[in-house]
């Protein structure tokens, strides 16, 4: 299965300010997914990021709120801006490959405070 | 939208006692997933089924998917302390190019 790599791993953030998570995978996926956890809860899926062009968003979740970029099959980034502590929440970055048996691979996760 | 309900939220069992979680869908789903999530973790993929009625197994855990494909289940035989953590069943209504959307968990506590 892939390997994925996100960044940063928590970040205490004032609010008002943008932040953005980065997530590189180890091989080229079909899928990537955004969702977000609170501690403790189930996840919330926030948008598929569509590679060369706009991510598709969930109810509730728009993209001046939650930019997403992916320049290419193997990394994406999603930018929380203009933060409020009710962003405060655990972003995860997921991918899989079309047609696979293998379900989807979870990065690590991004801790988020907002002060 | 498509809701994924699921239960017990909480269950707590002696080591070598059985475990099981249940799930249901509002709509018919393509596949459902299961994943497991230990404290502090990410979700980490145990089992995809796709097939109306399936059942699999991985060593002590059983997963079987409903014959209407609106509902599963996850049953632990035997527990041990390393099943600790967060079972989730996620679930996907498309052709498998789709997020999932994910049950709220069960979380399993296992008293030695």
């Amino acid at each position: 299965s892939a390997v994925i790599s996100q960044k940063p791993s928590r970040d205490i953030c004032q609010r008002g300010t943008s932040l953005t998570i980065q997530c590189q995978v180890d091989s080229q996926v079909t899928m990537m997914f955004w969702y977000r956890q609170q501690p403790g809860q189930s996840l919330t899926l926030i948008a598929t990021a569509n590679q060369g062009s706009e991510a598709t968003y969930e109810s509730g979740f728009v993209i001046d709120k939650f930019p997403i970029s992916r320049p290419n099959l193997t990394f994406s980034t999603l930018t929380v801006s203009n933060m409020s502590p009710e962003d405060s929440s655990i972003y995860l970055c997921s991918v899989g490959k079309s047609g696979s048996n293998y379900g989807y691979t979870f990065g690590s996760g991004t801790r988020l405070t907002v002060v | 939208g498509q809701q994924v309900m699921q239960i017990p939220q909480y269950q707590h069992v002696q080591e070598g006692e059985d475990f099981t979680t249940y799930c249901n869908s509002s709509t018919t789903l393509s596949n459902i997933q299961w994943y497991k999530q230990r404290p502090g973790g990410h979700p980490v993929f145990l089992i995809q089924l796709v097939k109306s009625g399936e059942v699999k197994k991985q060593k002590r855990l059983t997963f079987q998917f409903g014959e209407a494909k609106k509902n599963s289940s996850l049953h632990i035989t035997a527990t041990q302390t390393t099943d600790v953590g967060t079972y989730f069943c996620a679930g996907s209504a498309g052709g498998g190019a789709d997020g999932l959307t994910f049950g709220k968990g069960t979380h399993l506590i296992i008293q030695p």
